[in-house]
């Protein structure tokens, strides 16, 4: 079946620190690739999508993200992390048209940012 | 412009109660959905409208009821609701479906 996991569930940085959330996927064939953010009680606002080509994707907000075939991830990293990141981050997937097209989204990664 | 807007921000209904969300999208779009998304949970996909037709309904009870009454526009008929059914509703939209989704900022909903 396919699915999309982000192992972790909680990642605490501090305020200036590097920053990467891991995403893995199984899918039969490579998806479409995604990172969404979610500030608390909002909606989802795209940060990046892999789709094919360049392997590293720059997104907004000063985050990008890597595609690596032979670990079937796409990890998201940011160089310097801002209090205003903390949120809740989504990773997802999607393959093809009709209902292969439907979103499937890890679980999340809620990052906690220290002053 | 990838902007998708819904209102109501929140809604108090009880179970008694007939209430709708509205979504809408000015980007030339022509696939709409829903989601629904508890606390702490990633969002759960309902429903899926495709050239203005239904075509992926994932099993949601009848008391949600989707419309679609033009190409810009998405509904979300409620009646009957049941506590449980307390959750962050978010509309988004796509050029076509399997496409870079666009989501709304959502309507938070309390069913009392």
């Amino acid at each position: 079946a396919q699915s999309v996991t982000q192992p972790d569930i909680h990642i605490t940085v501090s305020e200036g620190a590097s920053l990467e959330l891991r995403c893995n996927y199984s899918y039969g064939a490579t998806p479409y690739l995604f990172w969404y953010v979610q500030s608390p009680g909002q909606g989802l606002q795209l940060l990046l999508k892999y789709f094919s080509g360049d392997t590293l994707v720059q997104g907004i907000k000063g985050f990008e993200a890597e595609f690596k075939r032979s670990q079937s991830s796409f990890n998201l990293r940011k160089p310097s992390v801002h209090w205003s990141d903390a949120a809740e981050y989504f990773c997802a997937a999607a393959s093809g048209g009709g209902s292969q097209g439907n979103l499937i989204f890890g679980k999340g990664t809620k990052l906690s940012v220290k002053p | 412009d990838t902007e998708v807007t819904q209102t109501p921000k929140h809604l108090v209904m009880g179970m008694t109660n007939k209430k709708s969300l509205k979504c809408e999208q000015h980007m030339g779009h022509r696939a709409m959905y829903w989601y629904k998304q508890k606390a702490k949970k990633p969002p759960e996909l309902m429903f899926v409208y495709s050239y203005e037709k239904l075509s992926i309904n994932e099993s949601v009870p009848s008391r949600f009821s989707p419309e679609c009454p033009n190409s810009s526009l998405l509904n979300l008929h409620l009646h009957a609701l049941q506590p449980e059914d307390s959750a962050l509703y978010l509309c988004a939209s796509s050029r076509i479906v399997g496409e870079t989704q666009y989501f709304g900022p959502g309507t938070r909903l309390l069913v009392l």
